[in-house]
């Protein structure tokens, strides 16, 4: 079946400097890939999806790349700041049930000043 | 823009006994869903809906009815509540298309005694 296996957390940096999360994937389908992301308090929201091979998503300075070949859509920031601080979740939604999403663990990222 | 509703926040019930947690959403989205979220283990589907009176069972549907009162609502019961699944519990809604963005609520607490 489906799965999503991404970096275990927790992850801690400090303002400024680089961040990935890896996330790989198991599929026997063409998935669309996504991150979403939960702040304290709140259910999580929608960072950026990818539905194609070799494409890029982004949004708020994060980005990630479908690699088919590699199975895997690692999310990366150049420099993280303190309003980062949350939970990262990697997920992937396939056919036939199109609605259904199967996510990953979660990495919980704290961001120091 | 609409916001999804869960009731209550909070929820504390003795093992063995039956709860009930509600989910409104605004946004019009035909499309509602249930997961559970444990630490450590993501979000897992439960059960969703693609419309009223719908239901479709997710990987974690044991233990677990839900029902679809009205396009805007969506209830889940837990039938005898267990120590072993106190978690939050999150209710998301979005348009039936493929691969659509979810909205999520806030989440409701499970204690079990």
């Amino acid at each position: 079946g489906d799965s999503v296996t991404q970096t275990e957390g927790p992850v801690t940096l400090s303002e400024g400097t680089s961040l990935t999360v890896n996330c790989s994937y198991e599929t026997k389908q063409y998935p669309t890939l996504f991150w979403y992301v939960q702040y304290p308090g709140e259910g999580p929201q929608l960072l950026f999806k990818v539905p194609k091979a070799n494409e890029k998503g982004s949004n708020r300075g994060f980005e990630a790349t479908y690699n088919k070949e590699a199975t895997s859509f690692h999310l990366q920031k150049a420099s993280v700041q303190e309003s980062d601080s949350a939970v990262y979740y990697c997920a992937l939604g396939d056919g036939p049930n199109y609605n259904v999403l199967y996510f990953g663990s979660g990495t919980k990222l704290t961001v120091e000043p | 823009g609409g916001i999804i509703t869960q009731t209550p926040k909070f929820l504390i019930g003795q093992e063995g006994q039956k709860l009930t947690l509600k989910c409104q959403q605004n946004f019009n989205h035909d499309t509602m869903y249930w997961y559970r979220q444990d630490s450590g283990k993501g979000l897992r589907l439960i059960y969703y809906s693609i419309t009223e009176n719908d239901l479709q069972k997710g990987d974690l549907s044991e233990g677990y009815d839900a029902s679809r009162e009205k396009k805007s609502s969506f209830s889940l019961t837990v039938t005898s509540a267990q120590k072993n699944e106190m978690a939050v519990f999150l209710c998301a809604s979005s348009m039936n298309s493929n691969y659509a963005e979810q909205f999520f609520g806030p989440g409701t607490r499970l204690t079990v005694l």
